[in-house]
């Protein structure tokens, strides 16, 4: 079955550094997106992307994120300056048709900044 | 505003007992309902989704949802829990339309006793 893959599965960082998580989209899907959980709180949504651009932000997403489609197959969500409020596990996403948002996630990679 | 609320932040049940999680929404468009469940140190799996028709679905695991309009509640149900199904599990709504955000609730903590 496919399936969305990020990588790594764990990262740390110290504070002010730049992170990149990758991931892999099934690859049909039309649409990706970056969740993030903090530890013990809720999902929460941080951007979509379709056609090689943004179609939806939240406004956690500021200026110190950045996404892009590098090539065909890879998504990466860029934090330029962590710091440790960044800390928390963040899930990508990828859905494949236009009429439905059934995102199907990937395992998750989890983000510690010291 | 747009929501999702998960009322029950931790439940215990016996192995073999029935179980509902709740889930309540407010959106302003038609909503596309879903349950994920997250085991720990996992990623997001999907159980089950409600987009139109019947609104009684059937997910994977033996879980089922019923869908209330009139009661804004998309409720999780299964009628004879196994130990493997404790987890955490999400409530989540979205637009018709992909590309938008899933808004998740806070999470039911699930523990099954012996």
């Amino acid at each position: 079955e496919p399936e969305v893959t990020q990588t790594p599965s764990h990262q740390v960082t110290q504070m002010g550094q730049e992170v990149i998580l990758r991931c892999v989209p099934i690859s049909n899907h039309l649409y990706f997106y970056w969740y993030r959980q903090i530890l013990g709180q809720k999902v929460e949504f941080l951007v979509s992307f379709y056609n090689n651009e943004i179609s939806e932000k939240s406004e956690i997403f500021d200026d110190q994120f950045s996404v892009e489609r590098p090539d065909g197959s890879n998504f990466t969500l860029k934090i330029r300056s962590t710091k440790l409020e960044d800390s928390a596990m963040y899930f990508c996403a990828s859905s494949g048709q236009v009429t439905n948002t059934e995102a199907f996630f990937g395992q998750g990679t989890r983000l510690t900044v010291v | 505003a747009q929501s999702v609320t998960q009322p029950d932040i931790h439940i215990t049940v016996s192995e073999g007992a029935s179980l509902e999680l709740r889930c309540n929404y407010s959106y302003g468009a038609t909503p596309y309902l879903f349950w994920y469940v997250q085991s720990p140190g996992q990623g997001l799996q999907l159980l089950l989704k409600y987009f139109s028709g019947d609104t009684l679905v059937q997910g994977i695991k033996g879980f089922e949802a019923e869908f209330k309009r009139s009661q804004s509640s998309f409720n999780l149900r299964k009628p004879s829990v196994h130990w493997s199904d404790a987890a955490e599990y999400f409530c989540a709504v979205g637009a018709r339309q992909a590309g938008t955000a899933l808004i998740f609730g806070k999470g039911t903590t699930l523990s099954v006793s012996s």
